[in-house]
C-alpha cells in the first residue's frame, strides 16, 4: 500500500541554525502539507501546497519557514534559524486532487525535531 | 477561522463495551469531517470520514455521525478491543479553503482495558 515517507525520523539541532525536514509524499497525489504537534498537544496545519507553490499558510508559518518541492518526488520543509519552541514531532501529509471525494490526507510517520 | 474541541480528552473502557467520542465545530461552511487514530510514535492515520452531505457512515466496529444543524460530530466504536487503544483526533475542513488545511481537534486518550 502506498504510504508518505519522512526522513529523518530524529533531527537534534542547536537553537539558530537551519534545518530541513524531507518527505516523499504518495506518488499520484498533487496537494502537500506539512503540520505540526508540540508533545501532548493537538496537530496543527503550518502550509499547504500545490502547483508549485503555496496554497495556504497559518500563522505559525512565518518568514523563518519555507517549503519547496524540488524534483518529482520530494517535498520539504526548512527552518531558517530554529529556536527552542520549534521543537516538536512535523508530519507531512498528501492527497488527492481537489475533487469531491478525494481530499482524505495520508500523513508520514513524522520528524521529532528537537531544538537545543 | 475553524475552531474544532473535542471531549473528552481521556476515556476509559472494558473491552467489549463501547466509546463514543464528540466535536463541535464553529465554521458552518466546514464541510468534510475526518477522524484520525494515532498511536505512539506514528503519524495520525485516517480511520473514517463523513462529509456534510450525509448524517451517518459505518464501516465495520467504527461510525461516525453528524449534526450539521448543532455543528456537532461523534465517533462510536463499538465491541471495543485492547488493539484500539490510542489517540483519537477529530478534524474539519472546508473545501472553500483553498488548501484544504485541517483544523484538529485536541485528541482523546482511549485506553480499553481487558
Amino acid at each position: 500500500e502506498p504510504e508518505v515517507t519522512q526522513t529523518p525520523s530524529h533531527q537534534v539541532t542547536q537553537m539558530g541554525q537551519e534545518v530541513i525536514l524531507r518527505c516523499v509524499p504518495i506518488s499520484n497525489h498533487l496537494y502537500f502539507y506539512w503540520y505540526r504537534q508540540i508533545l501532548g498537544q493537538k496537530v496543527e496545519f503550518l502550509v499547504s501546497f500545490y502547483n508549485n507553490e503555496i496554497s495556504e499558510k497559518s500563522e505559525i508559518f512565518d518568514d523563518q519557514f519555507s517549503v519547496e518541492r524540488p524534483d518529482g518526488s520530494n517535498f520539504t520543509l526548512k527552518i531558517r534559524s530554529t529556536k527552542l519552541e520549534d521543537s516538536a514531532m512535523y508530519f507531512c501529509a498528501s492527497s488527492e486532487a481537489l475533487l469531491a471525494g478525494n481530499n482524505e490526507q495520508f500523513f508520514g510517520p513524522g520528524t521529532r525535531l528537537t531544538v537545543l | 477561522g475553524e475552531n474544532v474541541e473535542q471531549h473528552p480528552s481521556t476515556l476509559s473502557v472494558q473491552e467489549g463495551d463501547s466509546a463514543v467520542i464528540k466535536c463541535t465545530y464553529s465554521d458552518s461552511a466546514s464541510n468534510y469531517f475526518p477522524w484520525y487514530k494515532q498511536e505512539l510514535g506514528k503519524g495520525p492515520q485516517l480511520i473514517i470520514d463523513i462529509r456534510s452531505n450525509v448524517g451517518e457512515k459505518k464501516d465495520q466496529r467504527i461510525a461516525v455521525t453528524l449534526n450539521k444543524t448543532a455543528k456537532h460530530f461523534s465517533l462510536h466504536i463499538t465491541e471495543t478491543q485492547p488493539e484500539d487503544s490510542a489517540v483519537y483526533f477529530c478534524a474539519a475542513t472546508s473545501n472553500s479553503n483553498s488548501g484544504y488545511a485541517l483544523n484538529f481537534g485536541k485528541g482523546t486518550s482511549l485506553l480499553v482495558t481487558p
